[in-house]
C-alpha cells in the first residue's frame, strides 16, 4: 500500500531551527511536495523536490533522498507565524498526490 | 504564481438542501482539477478528479450521485453537494495544476467551509 509518515506534532522555540521529517512508500515517484496550512485555510506551496539533494528557499529548505524514501523540511529563524501544519505529499506513478496527515508545529516564545 | 479562486468561502444550509461550490483557475487553463475534503485535524482526502469535457473520476467510497462534479470549461469546475446532511459538514478544497510550470505545483483555492444544520 501507499503510505506517508510524518510526526503528528512538534514544538520549537522562536528563533530556533526545526526539522520535520517525512518518510514515504508509494507506487512510483514523481516528486515530493511540502505545503504549509494554517488552521481554517487552504494549503500553500512551500517546496518541490524530484531529485536527491537540498533545495533552499529563504528560511525554508527541503531535502530528498529517493533511495531512502525520505525527505525533511528545515525551518530556520523560526517566527511565531510559522505555527501551522506542514503537509508532506508525494506524487505517485499516476501523478496522484498521496498526502501525509500533517505535522502540527507549535512555536513558543 | 497561478491563482485558483473558490466560492463561496463559507456556507450554512439546512439538511436536505443542495449546495454548489465553484472553483476557478484565474490565470491559467486547467484541464484537470482536484476536489478534496478535510475534516478537523485530519489531512486532505481526495474526493474526485475533475476532467474538462468528460466525467469526473471518483475515489473509492465517494458517492458520485451525492457529490456532483461538472467541469464545463478549462477554467471552471463545480462541486454540488446534493441533499446535504450534517455529516457532510466539512472543509472542501479544490486545486489545479498549472501545466505551464515545471514544478507540477498544485495551486489551491481558498477552501469552502460547509456547515449543514
Amino acid at each position: 500500500g501507499q503510505n506517508i509518515d510524518q510526526p503528528t506534532e512538534m514544538t520549537a522555540t522562536e528563533g530556533a531551527i526545526v526539522q520535520i521529517n517525512c518518510t514515504y512508500q508509494t507506487s512510483g515517484f514523481n516528486g515530493l511536495f511540502w505545503y504549509q496550512q494554517h488552521a481554517g485555510e487552504a494549503p500553500t506551496f512551500l517546496s518541490y523536490n524530484v531529485l536527491d539533494g537540498l533545495e533552499e528557499k529563504g528560511r525554508f529548505s527541503s531535502f530528498l533522498s529517493r533511495s531512502k524514501g525520505y525527505s525533511y523540511l528545515l525551518l530556520k529563524e523560526l517566527q511565531m507565524k510559522d505555527s501551522a501544519s506542514y503537509l508532506c505529499a508525494v506524487a505517485d506513478s499516476n501523478y496522484q498526490l498521496i498526502w501525509g496527515a500533517g505535522t502540527k508545529l507549535i512555536i513558543k516564545p | 504564481g497561478a491563482v485558483v479562486s473558490q466560492h463561496p468561502s463559507r456556507v450554512i444550509c439546512k439538511s436536505g438542501t443542495s449546495v454548489k461550490i465553484e472553483c476557478r483557475s484565474l490565470d491559467f487553463q486547467a484541464t484537470t482539477m482536484f476536489w478534496y475534503r478535510q475534516f478537523p485535524k485530519q489531512s486532505l482526502m481526495l474526493m474526485a478528479t475533475s476532467n474538462e469535457g468528460s466525467k469526473a473520476t471518483y475515489e473509492q467510497g465517494v458517492e458520485k450521485d451525492k457529490f456532483l462534479i461538472n467541469h464545463a470549461s478549462l477554467t471552471l469546475s463545480t462541486l454540488t453537494v446534493t441533499s446535504a446532511h450534517p455529516e457532510d459538514s466539512s472543509f472542501y478544497i479544490c486545486s489545479a495544476r498549472d501545466l505551464g510550470q515545471d514544478t507540477g505545483e498544485l495551486f489551491f483555492g481558498e477552501g469552502s467551509r460547509l456547515t449543514v444544520l
